[in-house]
């Protein structure tokens, strides 16, 4: 079965600072993963995904497949990333659609 | 506008009284999905659907059941809710599996 794992469900950082949000999964095929956000009053959005290796809004995020981690990173956050970020994994083979979610973390950014 | 559309956006029932969220979708999406979000917890995907006719179970079906008659609507229904189903509910699609999804405003239900 796969699994997702963020372990931090708070992360607070001062505005200039490098944030990092952490992601482990667990899945014994080839995973893709994903970053999605969610802004205050605002819908869940995609940030990222893996396989387009692009950065959005100053985040970038590696596979790495040694460790099972897809950690999210911005070397310098700002008050407007203030939100919570959901780390998902969407599962192939069989179970080719399943997508599953971490637990969330809620990131504050202090002026 | 394109977008995905849920209702209803509240509602409180009462345990044992059957009731269906609707999920529409006017981007021609084939893959559409539902989630629900708890506290602590985070997202957990119920069902989902990669084609009309086509449903899989996500992570957490039990007590739920979905139908993909058509393209644009993927309805959720509990048959039987119980408090354990007081929860927020989001649809969402995207143009093919794997791809962007774009998801609804939330469903917030109470099960008394």
């Amino acid at each position: 079965a796969q699994r997702v794992t963020q372990p931090e469900k708070l992360l607070s950082v001062f505005k200039g600072a490098p944030v990092e949000l952490k992601c482990n999964y667990s899945y014994s095929g080839s995973p893709e993963l994903f970053w999605y956000v969610q802004y205050s009053r605002q819908r869940l959005q995609l940030l990222l995904r893996h396989i387009s290796r692009e950065s959005i809004k100053g985040f970038t995020a590696d596979l790495n497949k040694g460790e099972t981690s897809f950690h999210l990173k911005k070397p310098f956050a700002q008050e407007e990333d203030s939100a919570m970020y959901y780390c998902a994994l969407l599962a192939g083979g069989t179970s080719y659609g399943k997508l599953t979610f971490g637990q969330g973390t809620i990131l504050t950014v202090h002026p | 506008e394109a977008q995905v559309t849920q209702n209803p956006r509240y509602l409180i029932t009462v345990t044992g009284k059957k009731l269906t969220v609707t999920c529409s979708q006017n981007m021609n999406h084939e893959y559409m999905s539902w989630y629900r979000q708890d506290p602590g917890l985070g997202l957990r995907q119920i069902y989902y659907s990669m084609n009309v006719e086509v449903t899989d179970k996500g992570d957490v079906p039990e007590g739920y059941k979905v139908s993909r008659k058509e393209k644009r609507n993927f309805p959720l229904i509990l048959e039987s809710p119980s408090p354990n189903q007081t929860s927020l509910y989001f649809c969402a699609s995207s143009v093919w599996t794997g791809e962007t999804q774009y998801f609804g405003p939330g469903t917030r239900l109470l099960v008394l």
